[in-house]
């Protein structure tokens, strides 16, 4: 089975633009969430959607967006990048039966820099 | 929001040795997971605690869930190279639509001379 996967692994942008990361979760998950791993610190959480409806948001400015898709897969949206958005954007899928229901699984990240 | 301080921050620690990290939370937790970290990589599952008093071990890795449940350890037994890599503790309201938040610790970056 495959795990969580992301898109792009790495990528590189300038102040101002758009970026948009892709997270499948594993099969039979329909939780996703996503964290923010700036170098150095833990991550951070950003979002979590459950059954394409949002149901938690982290401490992140409106520039951040996500949704999810019927099939379960998310986007990330981030407007008018900044350098300190400039991370390790980390997709994690956790199974919603009750037992082990906050367990995560992540995915293995995508690298943003912002130039 | 709940918050947990994890020390300490670096360890360097020549192979064999043993290793501890340390999670601490002001207000009583009604779980704790850890995380382990390589190097470039992402963060992995290692271990849920929920009891007061809880210890579990996997091989040479004891966790343990203090008894008031605001503390929290990880010990490493005669460390390994392979063993490298950032531990982070991390916990979560349990329950309702806080499944998938978790709150993480700054993590432990342990370093292995061999």
């Amino acid at each position: 089975d495959a795990g969580v996967t992301q898109s792009p692994t790495h990528l590189i942008k300038t102040r101002g633009q758009h970026v948009t990361l892709r997270c499948s979760p594993i099969s039979g998950h329909k939780s996703v969430s996503w964290y923010q791993q700036v170098l150095g610190q833990g991550p951070q959480f950003i979002f979590q959607y459950y059954e394409k409806e949002e149901r938690g948001r982290g401490n992140f400015p409106d520039r951040f967006s996500a949704r999810q898709f019927p099939n379960y897969s998310s986007e990330l949206n981030v407007n008018a990048l900044l350098l300190g958005d400039s991370a390790l954007y980390l997709c994690a899928s956790r199974p919603t039966r009750v037992t082990g229901a906050n367990v995560l699984t992540f995915g293995a990240g995508s690298r943003l820099t912002v130039l | 929001g709940q918050q947990v301080m994890q020390i300490p921050q670096y360890q360097h620690v020549q192979e064999g040795e043993d290793f501890t990290t340390y999670c601490n939370s002001s207000t009583t937790l009604s779980n704790i997971q850890w995380y382990k970290q390589r190097p470039g990589g992402h963060p992995v599952f290692l271990i849920q605690l929920v009891k007061s008093g809880e210890v579990k071990k996997q091989k040479r890795l004891t966790f343990q869930f203090g008894e008031a449940k605001k503390n929290s350890s990880l010990h490493i037994t005669a460390t390994q190279t392979t063993d490298v890599g950032t531990y982070f503790c991390a916990v979560s309201n349990a329950g309702g639509t806080s499944y998938g938040k978790l709150t993480f610790g700054q993590g432990t970056i342990l370093t292995v001379h061999p």
